[in-house]
């Protein structure tokens, strides 16, 4: 099993509240992953670092942002959560997966906005 | 969107059979990467092909990679009820991988 972690791994929260989702892996892996994952069941990349303080944005836009102050530290957080936030949240990490490294995941946070 | 797309969609097989998930990308790739995903949980990776590669092997699972179509098959053989899961492919070239809608395979026992 992959050394990375997400908490929490559900929460239901009401509108306007801001919310941070952590993502922690031990592996000591310069890149990190937030995918956005609905429940059709495709992955979108919403977040990207390629170490600390690297910070990108992925595919699909989103109204989340994200820090990398730590390498092994990735959290992401919605400063006024809305309905339209609801879905799964999925990090990963890898040493290089543009050269064939696999991507290792968390088993996400499932996120309910009333 | 760099989205691929993967099908079928959903497939149903009867345990013992083989089951075979297709994948589509749109640019080019240094590599391809299969990964499963049970009910819940996060992805696992299964297979990795590079673009210089087309047939790879692991156990139960055979992976071809056709660059001049830009897809890659996933075979898994003599199917079992634990391979009930999705299936998805990531491709990457310099950037990070993009997966597609992947697969929803039902193994019936």
């Amino acid at each position: 099993e992959a050394d990375i972690y997400q908490t929490p791994r559900y929460l239901v929260i009401g509108t306007g509240k801001k919310i941070t989702l952590e993502c922690s892996q031990t592996m000591g892996h310069d890149k990190m992953y937030w995918y956005q994952q609905d429940p059709g069941m495709e992955l979108h990349l919403i977040h990207y670092s390629y170490g600390v303080n690297s910070t990108e944005k992925g595919d699909l836009s989103s109204e989340s942002t994200v820090s990398r102050i730590r390498t092994e530290h990735f959290p992401l957080t919605l400063e006024s959560a809305r309905p339209s936030h609801t879905s799964q949240y999925l990090c990963a990490s890898s040493e290089d997966d543009r050269s064939g490294q696999p991507q290792h995941f968390g088993d996400g946070t499932r996120l309910s906005i009333l | 969107s760099q989205q691929g797309e993967e099908d079928p969609q959903a497939l149903s097989i009867q345990e013992g059979e083989n089951a075979t998930m297709n994948c589509s990308y749109k640019t080019s790739i240094n590599n391809l990467q299969w990964y499963r995903q049970n009910s819940g949980r996060g992805l696992v990776h299964l297979i990795l092909i590079r673009s210089n590669e087309r047939e790879k092997h692991s156990g139960r699972l055979r992976v071809t990679l056709d660059t001049s179509k830009k897809s890659s098959s996933l075979l898994i053989t003599a199917s079992r009820a634990a391979d009930t899961a999705s299936y998805f492919c990531g491709s990457s070239g310099n950037t990070p991988l993009v997966f597609g809608k992947g697969t929803r395979l039902s193994v019936i026992a």
